[in-house]
């Protein structure tokens, strides 16, 4: 079975310049979620999805981050524009949505430089 | 959800049992505990998960006691590859915050 899947690996921009990061969860998994890790720091999340629904974005950036679930399945993050500060991790995680148990599966991320 | 609190860093050597304890003070009646491990470069990855007293898989055990204000996951045997960050979870369905973890750093 395949795992979460992130594209890009790896990026790096200039500052103010647009960024997008890409997110394909394990087939079946209904809630998708996306974290923000900084150097030396645990995940931070972002936003959860279950289904299309955005069910918490309370700690997204909304000035200049946004996110999109199309048909429950992908989902893409994007920063426009991109900040110094936004460099870090950005990890796409999924589970299948249940009480109690939620083994979240993560990909491995995609590394943002913002120069 | 409950904050949780954990060591910053434990050294070990090859062939020790490990344990590291978590506090979770403010645990609801429906959090689960869950720890996570971390490798350099990759995602974090479930080890176990528990709601009260005793939990053991094939990588670990948990160890909840009634007051399910910490708990413990211990690591048998430990070997080099075990060099990780472990994050201990308190989790309700989707939701979940993980702390700066515990960097466990095994020596030959």
């Amino acid at each position: 079975e395949a795992g979460v899947v992130q594209s890009p690996r790896y990026k790096i921009i200039e500052k103010k310049q647009p960024v997008a990061f890409w997110c394909n969860p394990i087939s079946g998994h209904n809630t998708l979620y996306w974290y923000l890790q900084n150097l030396g720091q645990g995940p931070e999340l972002l936003i959860r999805y279950e289904n299309e629904e955005a069910v918490d974005d309370s700690q997204l950036p909304k000035d200049r981050f946004s996110a999109e679930r199309l048909k429950g399945v992908d989902s893409t993050l994007k920063i426009q524009p991109a900040e110094l500060g936004d460099s870090a991790v950005y990890l796409c995680a999924s589970s299948l949505y249940g009480e109690g148990s939620n083994e979240q599966f993560f990909g491995p991320g995609t590394r943002l430089t913002v120069l | 959800l409950a904050k949780t609190t954990q060591p910053v860093s434990m050294d070990s050597y090859e062939g020790q049992e490990v344990n590291i304890t978590c506090s979770h003070n403010n645990i609801a009646t429906n959090d689960y505990i869950t720890w996570y491990q971390q490798f350099p470069s990759q995602g974090p990855r479930f080890i176990i998960q528990g709601y009260k007293t005793k939990v053991t898989n094939e990588v670990a055990s948990l160890f909840i006691p009634a007051d399910r204000k910490s708990s413990t996951l211990s690591l048998p045997r430990v070997s080099l590859s075990d060099t990780a960050v472990y994050y201990c979870l308190v989790q309700n369905a989707g939701k979940s915050t993980f702390g700066d973890g515990t960097t466990l750093t095994v020596k030959p």
